[in-house]
């Protein structure tokens, strides 16, 4: 099966900056998303990759390099609000938009 | 804005009961998926649909069956409920996929999390 690996658990303070790695099977890929979930909410879609480089949307980044099977989202400014899992999905070919998602990183900001 | 709506946030049921979980999107989005969401697993799928009366099986779909009657209503069934089946369930819906930009994205509902006594 495509594994899609991110650290289980992230901690980092208020104001700071946060990056949560993501890596995956290459073979077949055909994009990558980011999303937030607070708890017992549903996830929120925060970004989508599918060529190399960066996405920027304001205080989040997402990056993609798909040789090297590797994304990371990056978080500026930090807020106690910013606190939530985020969820790494990937699409791969021939699946009628089906995502295989990672376990998620959960980040808990510190004041 | 797509609203994904799932028909109950808590459902407490005994095992063997046959339970059904329902959702429906107001955006005419041709997929919809069932995921389950259990902890140090991540989402995992179990159905989808890609039009109505189509389904496919996700990775984990023993246990279940579903129902797409309609474009904007798509159901999971459980059969014979069991503990193992305790979990968040969670209803997603999107466009076909352009390959191109965020519209790809899938959205999704509040959860249903259901407990098997």
């Amino acid at each position: 099966g495509q594994n899609i690996d991110q650290p289980t658990e992230m901690t980092a303070t208020e104001g700071a900056i946060v990056q949560i790695n993501c890596t995956y099977q290459t073979s077949g890929f055909n994009g990558l998303f980011w999303y937030q979930q607070h708890a017992g909410e549903a996830p929120t879609f925060l970004s989508y990759n599918v060529l190399d480089g960066l996405e920027e949307k304001g205080r989040f980044s997402s990056f993609l390099s798909r040789s090297k099977g590797y994304s990371y989202l990056l978080l500026k400014e930090l807020q106690m609000k910013d606190s939530a899992s985020y969820l790494c999905a990937v699409r791969f070919s021939g699946g009628y938009n089906k995502l295989i998602f990672g376990a998620g990183t959960r980040l808990a900001v510190h004041p | 804005d797509v609203k994904v709506t799932q028909s109950s946030r808590y459902l407490v049921k005994r095992t063997g009961e046959k339970v059904f979980l329902e959702c429906v999107q107001d955006m005419d989005h041709e997929n919809m998926f069932w995921y389950r969401q259990d902890p140090g697993l991540g989402l995992r799928l179990i159905y989808f649909s890609y039009d109505v009366k189509m389904k496919e099986k996700g990775d984990i779909p023993e246990g279940y069956s579903v129902s797409r009657e309609k474009k904007e209503r798509f159901s999971l069934i459980l059969e014979s409920a069991s503990t193992n089946q305790t979990s968040m369930y969670l209803c997603a819906s999107s466009l076909v996929p352009t390959g191109t930009g965020d519209t790809d994205t899938q959205y999704f509902g509040p959860g249903t999390r259901l407990t098997v006594l």
